[in-house]
């Protein structure tokens, strides 16, 4: 069974700070890894996916398959930053996927 | 323009109501997901389709049904709706686009459902 682990509920950090969000997955093959945000009153929308290697709004995300982690991090968080950000894995059909239960971000001014 | 439509987007209804909650895509994808969410909570798969006339049963089992006779569109049943149900639930779609090596899933604005 596959499963996406995200330790922390809730982080707070100040403007021009980094953040680091966690995510942790269990999974018995080669999964994707995807990073999904929901900024306020607005839509779940893709922010990165590890295939990709690439760095969205300034956010990276490195697999690390020996640890099974996925995280996110950002080396000065923005206010506009302020959102909830769910880990997403999908296994070798690339269909299903399973979140994490989401971690809320506020950046502070 | 390609979207994903939920409607409604907000629902107050009694117990033992029968309700139909509507997802259409305009993104030519021929998958699509239903998933259920608590505010501030994880997302959970209740329904999927790889395709007309495919449905699937998801992760979290759900009393509610699914149907997808046309390819843009996948509404999620419930035949007596209870308390229980009061939740958020959105619709997403995907497919593979070519060179990609991965899914994208898009997803609807969602319905809030209110159970009383």
């Amino acid at each position: 069974a596959q499963r996406v682990t995200q330790p922390e509920k809730l982080l707070s950090v100040f403007k021009g700070a980094p953040v680091e969000l966690k995510c942790n997955y269990s999974y018995s093959g080669s999964p994707e890894l995807f990073w999904y945000v929901q900024y306020s009153r607005q839509r779940l929308q893709l922010l990165l996916r590890h295939i990709s290697r690439e760095s969205i709004k300034g956010f990276t995300a490195d697999l690390n398959k020996g640890e099974t982690s996925f995280h996110l991090k950002k080396p000065f968080a923005q206010e506009e930053d302020s959102a909830m950000y769910y880990c997403a894995l999908s296994g070798l059909t690339g269909n299903k996927l399973t979140f994490g239960g989401g971690t809320r971000v506020l950046v502070k001014p | 323009e390609a979207d994903i439509y939920q409607t409604p987007r907000y629902l107050v209804i009694g117990t033992g109501k029968k309700i139909t909650l509507e997802c259409s895509q305009t993104m030519g994808h021929d998958k699509m997901y239903w998933y259920q969410q608590d505010p501030g909570m994880e997302l959970h798969l209740i329904h999927y389709s790889y395709g007309v006339n495919s449905t699937e049963k998801g992760d979290l089992s759900s009393e509610s049904t699914v149907s997808r006779i046309r390819t843009e569109h996948f509404p999620l049943t419930l035949e007596s709706a209870r308390p229980s149900h009061t939740s958020q639930y959105l619709c997403a779609s995907s497919s593979r686009s070519p060179g990609q090596a991965s899914y994208e899933q898009y997803f609807g604005p969602g319905t809030r459902l209110t159970v009383t």
